[in-house]
């Protein structure tokens, strides 16, 4: 089955403490990005990355990191997260230009 | 910078009473606009893509079309089912995506 996956699914933690995010296809897409989504303003663009070892700021690129080392993987980093950082965030795969196929979506709190 | 403008925020809907959703947007350089519904707790899925001004996609009560300036979702004859949230978005030349707020579309029957 085609799908983007995403974990944890639900994460709590404290301020400062580093997490990542693991996200993968299996559809072999060029394109993989990072979006966060809060009430009132949307998805938001974190990352993005045309290939391996290609990747772009989006329009909210603070305070996170990604590395895309392999094609079928494309992790979030955040080295010390904070109570801003809270929040719904997708992982998404396409070819470039195609329409995005998203992940299930991890439910981030930071206390 | 890129901006993406969803109007109505939120729309109310009698079962049978068609309407529209506009999306309004600013970008350097349309690579494609995107539709796309949401349910509650789940990832976006994809509806349509548009890439030139006077285009016009349809799927069973829905017709997408495109401006250079706007585009339209049209909803005609709602079902219930069709309660969702739509999301609107545009990709530039870089290949950077932005989305719109979204619209919430509640049909009663």
């Amino acid at each position: 089955e085609a799908q983007v996956t995403q974990n944890p699914r639900y994460l709590i933690t404290v301020t400062g403490k580093k997490l990542t995010v693991t996200c993968s296809q299996n559809m072999n897409h060029e394109y993989m990005s990072w979006y966060r989504q809060d009430p009132g303003l949307g998805l938001r663009q974190i990352y993005y990355s045309m290939n391996v070892e290609v990747t772009d700021k989006g329009d909210v690129p603070e305070g996170y990191k990604v590395s895309r080392k392999e094609k079928r993987n494309f992790p979030l980093i955040l080295e010390s997260p904070s109570p801003n950082q809270t929040s719904l965030y997708f992982c998404a795969s396409s070819r470039p230009g195609n329409e995005q196929f998203f992940g299930p979506g991890t439910r981030l709190t930071v206390l | 910078e890129d901006q993406v403008t969803q109007s109505p925020e939120a729309l109310r809907l009698q079962e049978g009473e068609s309407s529209s959703l506009n999306c309004s947007y600013t970008v350097s350089g349309l690579r494609g606009l995107f539709w796309y519904r949401q349910d509650p707790g789940k990832g976006p899925e994809f509806l349509f893509t548009l890439y030139s001004a006077g285009e016009e996609k349809e799927k069973e009560r829905l017709k997408a079309t495109l401006t250079k300036k706007e585009s339209f979702l049209h909803i005609t004859a709602p079902k219930p089912e069709d309660s969702a949230t739509y999301l609107c978005a545009v990709q530039a030349n870089d290949y950077k995506l932005s989305f719109g707020a979204g619209t919430t579309v509640t049909v009663r029957a």
